[in-house]
């Protein structure tokens, strides 16, 4: 099982300020990886795919890169939306895996 | 617009069973590949279980392994997760998503989840 850690756990950041999540394989998953936002209350929503692909209409301040075991996404200025948790998923291996998280909130 | 509304969940005690429905509109059900995501109260998303093609390849979590089946019905648009042998580590929220090649397999869509409660 591909393993998927990210951190940190919690970020907290002022409106305005950029945010930097990070996510990390046990073992190589190519550029195979996608990174969601949940609010509370709400179902996933899709923001990355490919690593580093916008899904469609998602905002360019979101952007993702990485590939093999290191991915990063950045928020470049937050914006008060996008407090939320943020998950990343592997899909080149079964059984699919998920992060545990990072809260984004108010500083 | 993509839809996905699911159903079925409630209070049920340990040992029992469950079937979960996912009622689909607004793309062609039959040729996506149709997936469960679950989360536990207050923790992070684990996927469950997917159902590729027409129903010949399904994968699971070892977690739900031999008790859960995941099942399609494409004339009536609906997904199903037949959960049996519930237990306490079991409750959660379940997510009916769907899969999608064009996005790298991500999840494209979700429902708006159905919580699923097991306790005596």
């Amino acid at each position: 099982e591909v393993v998927m850690t990210q951190s940190p756990a919690t970020l907290s950041v002022s409106p305005g300020e950029r945010a930097t999540l990070s996510c990390r394989a046990s073992q190589s998953i190519s550029s195979n990886l996608g990174w969601y936002q949940q609010k509370p209350g709400q179902a996933p929503r899709l923001l990355i795919y490919l690593a580093s692909t916008r899904a469609t209409n998602i905002p360019a301040r979101f952007s993702g890169s990485g590939s093999g075991t290191e991915f990063t996404l950045t928020i470049s200025s937050l914006q008060s939306e996008d407090f939320a948790v943020y998950y990343c998923q592997q899909y080149n291996n079964w059984p699919l895996t998920f992060g545990g998280g990072t809260k984004v909130e108010i500083k | 617009e993509v839809q996905l509304v699911e159903s079925g969940g409630g209070l049920v005690q340990p040992g029992g069973s469950l079937r979960l429905s996912c009622a689909a509109s607004g793309f062609t059900f039959s040729t996506y590949p149709m997936c469960w995501v679950r989360q536990a109260p207050g923790m992070g998303l684990e996927w469950v279980s997917c159902l590729i093609g027409s129903g010949v390849d399904t994968y699971y979590a070892d977690s739900v392994k031999g008790r859960f089946t995941i099942s399609r019905d494409n004339s009536r648009n609906t997904l199903y997760l037949q959960m049996n042998s519930l237990r306490a580590e079991d409750t959660a929220v379940y997510y009916c998503a769907k899969r999608e090649a064009a996005v790298g397999r991500s999840f494209d869509h979700w429902g708006q989840g159905t919580l699923v409660t097991v306790s005596s």
